[in-house]
């Protein structure tokens, strides 16, 4: 089974400032995670994903990530929050070792950047 | 290259109705996955369509449906509509090829479904 668990439903930063959204998550095998933005009225974008190889990930728009395997967590950062990334963002897992080819996405958190 | 178009964006049905909404992926990508996003929910995943077989479900009862044509393009239809089947429905594509590399989905911008 695979599952992935967004603990806040909010994420409030002031702009110019840095952020974190988090990101737990669970899976049998080896983890594909993926991290995606949702714009109003819009579908889900492509940020980042981590298949294997260096922890720290760096995507779309200045995010990065990073996989730590012993906390099962895989933190969406930015260092300098804009206004233009408030945005609900969705985490994904799949398991790479076996199982549905289909991820499964947390619930989503609503970052909102202040100016 | 163009994206993944999903038809129409919005629509308001009354309950007891059908309905059915159309995604046409990204060329040359042959799977096509189908979610519910609500507010309460988040996402949900409805089914997987991959050359024209269904090769994934979720837990969604029988009034939804889907089918895939030949050209990949994807029709999902939700038969006897509720006021709970409220919510923006979502394509995604992707290539399905061996490799996770490959495997990110693409999204629509989805179909708003209003059930009166």
């Amino acid at each position: 089974a695979q599952s992935v668990a967004q603990p806040e439903d909010q994420v409030n930063v002031a702009e110019g400032n840095p952020l974190t959204v988090k990101c737990t998550y669970s899976v049998s095998g080896n983890p594909y995670l993926f991290w995606y933005v949702q714009y109003p009225n819009r579908g889900l974008q492509f940020l980042l994903k981590y298949i294997t190889g260096d922890n720290l990930v760096k995507g779309s728009y200045g995010f990065e990530a990073e996989f730590n395997k012993s906390q099962t967590s895989f933190h969406l950062k930015k260092p300098s929050a804009l206004v233009s990334d408030s945005a609900l963002y969705f985490c994904a897992v799949r398991d790479g070792g076996r199982g549905s080819y289909i991820p499964t996405f947390g619930r989503g958190t609503s970052l909102i950047v202040h100016p | 290259k163009a994206g993944v178009t999903q038809t129409p964006r919005y629509l308001i049905k009354t309950r007891g109705q059908q309905v059915t909404l159309s995604c046409s992926p990204i060329s040359g990508h042959r799977s096509v996955s189908w979610y519910q996003q609500t507010p309460g929910q988040g996402l949900q995943f409805l089914f997987e369509y991959f050359s024209e077989t269904q090769r994934n479900k979720g837990n969604f009862p029988g009034r939804f449906s889907g089918r895939q044509f030949s050209n990949s393009r994807s029709e999902m239809n939700v038969s006897t509509l509720e006021l709970g089947d409220s919510a923006l429905y979502l394509c995604a594509s992707s290539q399905r090829l061996a490799g996770a590399s490959t495997n990110i989905q693409y999204f629509g911008a989805g179909t708003r479904l209003s059930v009166l």
